[in-house]
């Protein structure tokens, strides 16, 4: 099975920083990758496919990148509605989801 | 607009059998894999079964294998998880999801508001 491993497990960041965030799997994956935002209370909401694309109606301050075993989502901008957690998740088997990381205001 | 409505949750003994039923509108409904996923606090996001847009194929983690089944009715629009021999590890909180192109393999662009399954005695 492949296994994700995500990093850091949490964050603390100031609205308008820039933060990234690692996932990596454990055996290459191609670009099969993405990238979720989950709120408290909701459900996950897919924010980046195949490694790099933005979902519909997501903005552009956040974006992906990466290809085999590492990936990295980056927030260039952060507004108060991004402090939230985030998953990554690989497609190429069945989706395994990476631990979280949860993003909060410092 | 796409919606998926999940049914079904309640507190069930160990070993007892729930059933699970996800409603879906706004797309058309056969052409469309779908998925269930489960969250629980302690193991996070973890995949449990898909199901082909035409019921024909059907998958599932080892962790549930042999013990739940998925199924749907396209007449219906409706997707269904038939939990059997339920443990307490089973508890948690379980979505429906759509993959975004379809296929039984992919990325969950649609995603349910969650029902949960609480196995306790």
């Amino acid at each position: 099975d492949i296994q994700m491993t995500q990093s850091p497990s949490s964050v603390s960041a100031s609205v308008g920083d820039r933060i990234t965030i690692t996932c990596r799997a454990s055996q290459g994956i191609g670009n099969y990758l993405a990238w979720y935002q989950q709120r408290p209370g909701k459900a996950p909401k897919l924010l980046i496919y195949d490694a790099s694309y933005l979902q519909s109606g997501v903005p552009s301050r956040f974006s992906g990148s990466g290809s085999g075993t590492d990936f990295t989502l980056t927030i260039s901008s952060l507004q108060p509605e991004d402090f939230a957690t985030y998953y990554c998740q690989q497609a190429n088997s069945f989706g395994t989801f990476g631990q979280g990381t949860k993003l909060e205001i410092k | 607009e796409v919606q998926l409505l999940e049914s079904g949750g309640n507190l069930v003994q160990p070993g007892g059998s729930q059933r699970l039923s996800c409603a879906a509108s706004g797309f058309t409904f056969k052409n469309y894999a779908m998925i269930w996923v489960r969250q629980t606090p302690r193991k996070g996001l973890e995949w449990v079964s898909s199901i082909s847009g035409s019921g024909g194929s059907t998958y599932y983690a080892d962790s549930v294998k042999g013990r739940f089944s998925i199924s749907r009715d396209n007449s219906k629009n409706t997707v269904y998880l038939q939990m059997n021999s339920l443990r307490v590890e089973d508890t948690a909180v379980y979505y429906c999801v759509r993959t975004r192109r379809g296929t039984v393999n992919g990325y969950y662009d649609s995603w349910g508001q969650g029902t949960l399954v609480t196995v306790s005695s």
